[in-house]
């Protein structure tokens, strides 16, 4: 069975410092991996995914996550927070009968 | 890139009514799922909506209070029966296209409040 787990809740950040939000997960086998970001009162929106390719992945917005085999994790960066990063993000493994396990979610606080 | 369309986008229900939550896909898909975000929580899984049979669910949701239906390959609808305040939640499907596929779909939700 897969299951995945963000070490964090809650980030904290100031603006234009970097960005790390964690994630681990278990899987039986190779897993695709994906990073959603979700704005208050707004529906998801992804950010990037992993499926067997590069392991280091860029999304949109200037986000980037690497996939670390041997350390089960899939952790998203971006170098410079921007306030309008602050959301709550869900790191996701994906089976291939089509199902999507998330994580609890990390809220991203930015202050200026 | 998929296209899902979910009706209706928000809704305030009276406790003890039933409401009907459709997913239209704007190509024929193999799974539709259907999910629930409870208020500052994460999603749940809570059934495999099934092209011409029951749906298959999740531990923890029952037909009786969740009856899918599935009659073609691009439709699907999730019917929360008998709300109380605690079905207030955003309820999203979710679509792979084609068997082996590496990504699901998301529509844009349901945000349902009960009063």
């Amino acid at each position: 069975a897969q299951s995945v787990t963000q070490l964090d809740s809650h980030v904290s950040v100031s603006e234009g410092t970097p960005v790390l939000l964690r994630c681990n997960y278990s899987s039986s086998y190779s897993p695709s991996l994906f990073w959603y970001v979700q704005h208050p009162n707004k529906g998801l929106q992804l950010l990037l995914k992993y499926t067997s390719a590069a392991t280091l992945v860029k999304g949109i917005n200037g986000f980037e996550a690497e996939f670390k085999k041997s350390e089960t994790s899939f952790h998203l960066t971006k170098p410079s927070a921007h306030m309008s990063d602050a959301a709550e993000y869900f790191c996701v493994v994906y089976t291939n009968a089509g199902k999507s396990t998330f994580g609890d979610g990390t809220t991203l606080t930015v202050k200026p | 890139s998929a296209v899902i369309s979910q009706k209706p986008s928000r809704d305030i229900c009276q406790r003890g009514t039933s409401l009907t939550i459709q997913c239209q896909v704007d190509s024929q898909v193999t799974m539709m799922f259907w999910y629930r975000q409870q208020p500052g929580q994460s999603l749940t899984l809570i059934a495999t909506a099934n092209q011409g049979s029951e749906a298959t669910y999740e531990s923890g949701f029952v037909i009786d209070k969740f009856p899918i239906s599935r009659p073609n390959l691009t439709f699907s609808t999730l019917t929360v029966s008998n709300m109380s305040p605690e079905d207030s939640s955003i309820y999203l499907c979710s679509v792979q296209y084609r068997v082996g596929d590496t990504e699901a779909f998301f529509g844009q939700g349901t945000r349902l409040t009960v009063v």
